[in-house]
This record gives structure tokens, sequence and C-alpha cells, in this order.
């Protein structure tokens, strides 16, 4: 069973840039979140998909972050523009969303983002 | 508010026991899971507790006590591949929220 893919894996740009990261969650899997890990720190939720409705953004920067999951598949957050407090890596994860919580969740293995 | 607390750091030789502990202070309470990441890796799901007690998975067991706030993570017959970050996390109502980890070093 493949896992969950993301790209691009590192992503440099200059800061007002615009980034984007997609992510392919695991065949099957209703459930989508995309995370932001900083160094030295434990991954922090930004958003929260159940098939394509967004149920929880509450930690996503709306000002300049947006996500969408269209068909309820594979998933795009984006950022714009980009600030230097954004370097980060972005992880995404799923999960099957079928059994309640608690959900094991799988993660993909991040973009590491670096604003310059 | 919520929180986690686990040392930042722990050393150890291969073939020990190491134990990680992870205090937490959070609302709706369903449960506390263990994930493991490798330098540059995605993180790995390690074990979950629900309930109060021991679940063992190999070389790694995971303990809970929900009366205490407090879990831990054991390892034993530690290998270099152990070296890694692990993270407790605590799934809260709707959503996992993570300690901000600790990194291993497992030296020969």
């Amino acid at each position: 069973e493949a896992g969950v893919v993301q790209s691009p894996r590192y992503k440099i740009i200059e800061k007002k840039q615009p980034v984007a990261f997609w992510c392919n969650p695991i065949s099957g899997h209703n459930t989508l979140y995309w995370y932001r890990q900083n160094l030295g720190q434990g991954p922090e939720l930004l958003i929260r998909y159940e098939n394509e409705e967004a149920v929880d953004d509450s930690q996503l920067p709306k000002d300049r972050f947006s996500a969408e999951r269209l068909k309820g598949v594979d998933s795009t957050l984006k950022i714009q523009p980009a600030e230097l407090g954004d370097s980060a890596v972005y992880l995404c994860a799923s999960s099957a969303g079928d059994r309640g919580l608690p959900d094991t969740q799988y993660f993909g293995p991040g973009t590491r983002l670096t604003v310059l | 508010g919520q929180s986690l607390e686990q040392p930042s750091e722990v050393t150890a030789v291969e073939g020990a026991i190491v134990q990680i502990n992870c205090t937490y202070q959070t609302s709706g309470f369903y449960g506390l899971s263990w994930y493991q990441q490798h330098d540059g890796g995605a993180p790995t799901f390690l074990s979950y507790n629900a309930l109060d007690g021991l679940e063992e998975t190999g070389r790694f067991s995971s303990f809970l006590s929900r009366s205490d706030s407090y879990g831990y993570l054991l390892l034993q017959e530690l290998q270099m591949k152990d070296s890694a970050s692990y993270f407790c996390a605590v799934y809260n109502t709707d959503k996992l929220i993570f300690g901000t980890g600790t990194r291993l070093q497992v030296f020969p």
C-alpha cells in the first residue's frame, strides 16, 4: 500500500512569493490533515478535511494561507505571500476517518520550505 | 490551556533500556499516542493508549495513567536505528496535539 505522497520535498523561495504544496493521501482515507512543524517542535495542525469539507481550520492563518481538497482526494496548501516566519516543514497526514476517534494518522515525508 | 511536557533529549547505549516520560494537561482527553520521527523523515505511529496500563509492541511499550495525566514510552534492547525524535501526542476531542519531542541518541 502506497503511503502519503507529498511534493515538492524541498522548496526555497524569496519572501512575498507564493508557494503551493501538494498531497496525495493513502487510498480510501477520508480524513486529510495539514500540519506545520517548526524546527525542534512537534507538528501543529493547520487544517483538517473530512472528504471535501474543511472541518477544522481554526489554526490556519487565513490572511495568507489557503487550502483545498477537490473531489475529496488530493489536497493543496498555498501560502501567498510567504513570510520569513513561514519557513518550516509542512506535513500532510491522512486517516481512514471511518471509525471515529481515535484515528491513526499516517504522515507523508513533508515539504521543507525555506523563505529567504 | 493544553500542554504536553517531555524531556528534550535522552542518551543511551546500544542494548540498554530507556524510558521517555510525557505529562499532559488537556481537556477532552481520549488517549495518548507516540510517534517516532527520524531526521528529515515522516512521523511514524508507534502506539496508542486509551486505558490505564501497559501496551507492548515488540521492543517498545507504552504506559498510561489517566489519573496522573502521565504516560511513558519504554524502548528496550536499544539499537542504533532507534536514534530519532519521539513525540507524545494527546487525542483531544477531535484533534491530535503533539508535544515538543524527545531526541534520543543511541551510542555504540
